[in-house]
C-alpha cells in the first residue's frame, strides 16, 4: 500500500520555464510535507516544507502548494535552472509527539527533474 | 558539523557472506533512520531509533537484517548472510525532534553490491 505516490517518473523542462512536480497521498493522517532533492551519488537534502495549516509555502525559486481535500500537493520551481536537474522525492508524516509515528517519513517513488539549457 | 557520515561508501560482497553498514548521526540528534533505496520500491523506511531505542522495525524485510544503536553516535545495519536481491544503496538520516520539525537530513549512502 503506497501511501505517497509521484505518479510521473520523469520531467523534461527547458530552461527558464516552469518546473511542476506532483504527488498524491491517500493517509488523512498526515500533517506535514516535504520536499527532497536528490543528486547522483549523494544523499537526498530538505528543500522545503509545508504544514498542513497552509496552502502555500514559498521559498526564493521553489513553492510548494497544498491541496487537503484533493490530498495532492506540487512542487513548483521558478525559473527552472540546469543545476535543477535532480531527483525529486515528495515526502509526508503524522504530527503529534511520541508514538511510533512520530518522525516517521513515507516517501514517494521520485521524479526525475532534467532541465535543459 | 560534519553532518551524517556513512561507511562504507561502496561494499562489494559474495552472497552468504555478512556486511555490515555504519552510520554516525548528526551531534544532538535523537532519531536515527535507516532507508534502502532499489529501482524498484523506490526509497523505503527499514527501522529507526529514539534515543537509541528501536522504534519501528516493521520496514526490515527478514530476519537476516538486524540493525543496533548502541549509542547516541553510531549505529550499525547488518545483513548476515547477505543475498543478491540485497544489492542497493542504503542511507542512514538523522532528525532532532522539537528541531525544524520531521526534517531528516541524510548520508551520502553505501552502495552495496553483492555478488
Amino acid at each position: 500500500d503506497q501511501q505517497v505516490k509521484q505518479n510521473s517518473p520523469s520531467l523534461s523542462v527547458q530552461e527558464g520555464r516552469i518546473s511542476i512536480l506532483n504527488c498524491d497521498y491517500t493517509n488523512s493522517m498526515f500533517d506535514y510535507f516535504l520536499w527532497y532533492k536528490k543528486y547522483p551519488a549523494e544523499g537526498p537534502t530538505f528543500l522545503i516544507s509545508i504544514s498542513s495549516i497552509k496552502d502555500k509555502n514559498e521559498d526564493g525559486r521553489f513553492t510548494v502548494f497544498l491541496n487537503k481535500s484533493a490530498k495532492h500537493l506540487s512542487l513548483h520551481i521558478v525559473p527552472s535552472q540546469p543545476g535543477d536537474s535532480a531527483v525529486y522525492f515528495c515526502a509526508a508524516s503524522r504530527g503529534g509527539a511520541g508514538g511510533t509515528s512520530y518522525g516517521k517519513l513515507t516517501f514517494g517513488q521520485g521524479t526525475i527533474l532534467t532541465v535543459h539549457p | 558539523d560534519a553532518g551524517v557520515i556513512q561507511s562504507p561508501r561502496h561494499e562489494v560482497t559474495e552472497m552468504g557472506q555478512e556486511v555490515t553498514l555504519r552510520c554516525k548521526p548528526i551531534s544532538g540528534h535523537d532519531y536515527l533512520f535507516w532507508y534502502r533505496q532499489t529501482m524498484m520500491r523506490g526509497l523505503e523506511l527499514l527501522i529507526y531509533f529514539n534515543n537509541n531505542v528501536p522504534i519501528d522495525d516493521s520496514g526490515m524485510p527478514e530476519d537476516r537484517f538486524s540493525a543496533k544503536m548502541p549509542n547516541a553516535s553510531f549505529s550499525t545495519l547488518k545483513i548476515q548472510p547477505s543475498e543478491p536481491r540485497d544489492s542497493a544503496v542504503y542511507f542512514c538520516a538523522s532528525s532532532l525532534a522539537g528541531g525544524a520539525k520531521n526534517i531528516q537530513y541524510f548520508g551520502a549512502g553505501t552502495r552495496l553490491s553483492v555478488l
